[in-house]
């Protein structure tokens, strides 16, 4: 069993709709929850972290964390061509390592 | 600010060589970290150093070693490079304490023949 999964996607939303990525994760013991976006051939970049249950907003970006369900996703408003990217869902335990999903590729049509 | 330095960012060699890629901090992180990417792999852990002086193996060690070599550098070895190495690899730094996500280098883009 994958420690941290996603769908691969394709997802595809017309420009201007919520995209929305979701990521479960297996360790309860996981207290921090990242999310990355990372553009084809560039490396990966921090748009999100979460460490409590709920809601946090950022912008156009929304991360919501549900630890009893060891569910973490990520709504992107108003989509833009610009967001078309690959996300990867990221968690980290009390150890040093970080564990990262497969990534979803989101594509945002104009 | 340069973050996370990588070299070289793209190499070529053939197999049965050997090299070893670079990375520099100057965020003043304690932990670093190597990474590759495949296709539909996502990342994969090599090897990482919690501080200065300690080093170990994540999900895929074989055939590479790695050298902390102060604080702000860590660098990855291949003795003896395959095909199956061909690759992206990431380097990465982060803080110690578990809230702190992980900064990456722009990566190094490695084909061996």
């Amino acid at each position: 069993q994958k420690e941290v999964e996603q769908n691969s996607g394709p997802l595809s939303v017309p420009e201007g709709a919520i995209a929305s990525l979701n990521c479960t994760y297996s360790d309860r013991g996981s207290q921090s929850f990242f999310w990355y976006r990372q553009y084809s051939g560039k490396s990966p970049e921090l748009i999100m972290s979460i460490y409590s249950n709920g809601d946090k907003e950022d912008g156009r970006f929304t991360a919501q964390l549900n630890k009893a369900s060891q569910y973490v996703s990520l709504l992107i408003r108003d989509s833009q061509p610009s967001d078309s990217a690959t996300y990867l869902c990221a968690v980290r335990n009390y150890g040093q390592n970080f564990v990262f999903g497969p990534g979803t590729r989101l594509s945002v049509l104009p | 600010n340069a973050g996370v330095t990588q070299t070289p960012k793209f190499q070529v060699l053939k197999t049965g060589q050997s090299m070893t890629l670079q990375c520099a901090q100057d965020m003043n992180h304690n932990s670093m970290y190597w990474y590759r990417q495949d296709p539909g792999m996502g990342l994969r852990l090599i090897y990482y150093s919690a501080s200065e002086g300690t080093t170990d193996k994540g999900e895929v060690p074989n055939g590479y070693n790695v050298s902390r070599l102060n604080k702000r550098e860590f660098s990855l070895r291949l003795e003896s490079a395959a095909p199956s190495q061909t690759s992206v690899y990431f380097c990465a730094s982060t803080e110690s304490t578990e809230a702190q996500p992980q900064h990456f280098g722009d990566g190094t883009r490695l084909s061996i023949l």
